[in-house]
């Protein structure tokens, strides 16, 4: 199947860690990506390929992925950080994206 | 600045049709994907379809198939998205991205909104 399950929600005080998943099947052949959504505000991309960073996203945001699921961690979270995030990936092939539930961060 | 600029969103009745419009500014608009996502109010992104950089291959989620056609005029760097037979359903703010290596939405628009009702 090509669905992407996240957590609803994830809450950390400021300076901790922040840990969000993503699982699906797809994950185990296709690379994860992650967008960090603020209120009001158009996707932005933090991570492509499992755990590249684009120019201008903070290196406290780091993407692993392992089997069929795959996990963005902010370290040092800031209050700025606090927003919606979406994984999504491809399906097999690659014609398609398909977006994660998403996770509503809070610092 | 490389930035996305989309326009066409409104008040459409049930069964009408919405054409949104995406203007590319400051990058080679002919060499990328083009992508429309959208989200309904409260909801996450749905992926609605695709264009190759010369509009040879499209690619739609199945609840637009058939009723939304996705083209490009790369003389003008815009991205469109013809609507047809709109539901409720289809009510979202949708987004055009660029999708480099087709896959990655490294920049997005600021989003239009298109209520169905």
């Amino acid at each position: 199947s090509y669905e992407l399950t996240q957590p609803p929600s994830v809450s950390v005080s400021p300076g901790q860690m922040a840990r969000i998943t993503c699982s699906g099947d797809a994950l185990s052949k296709k690379f994860a990506y992650w967008l960090q959504q603020k209120s009001g505000q158009a996707p932005v991309l933090v991570i492509f390929e499992d755990s590249k960073r684009p120019s201008g996203i903070p290196e406290r945001f780091s993407g692993s992925a392992s089997g069929t699921g795959a996990t963005l961690s902010i370290y040092g979270a800031q209050v700025d950080d606090a927003a919606d995030y979406f994984c999504y990936t491809t399906d097999r092939s690659g014609d398609r994206l398909v977006f994660g539930t998403g996770t509503k961060v809070s610092v | 600045e490389v930035q996305l600029v989309e326009s066409g969103g409104g008040l459409v009745q049930p069964g009408g049709s919405q054409r949104l419009s995406c203007v590319a500014f400051e990058f080679n608009f002919n060499h990328f994907w083009m992508t429309w996502v959208r989200q309904a109010p409260g909801k996450g992104l749905e992926w609605v379809a695709s264009i190759r950089e010369d509009g040879s291959q499209k690619h739609y989620v199945e609840s637009a198939r058939g009723r939304f056609t996705v083209s490009r005029d790369n003389t003008k760097n815009s991205l469109f998205l013809q609507m047809d037979s709109l539901t409720s359903d289809d009510t979202a703010v949708y987004y055009c991205a660029r999708a480099r290596k087709k896959v990655d939405l490294d920049v997005w628009g600021q989003g239009v909104l298109v209520t169905v009702s």
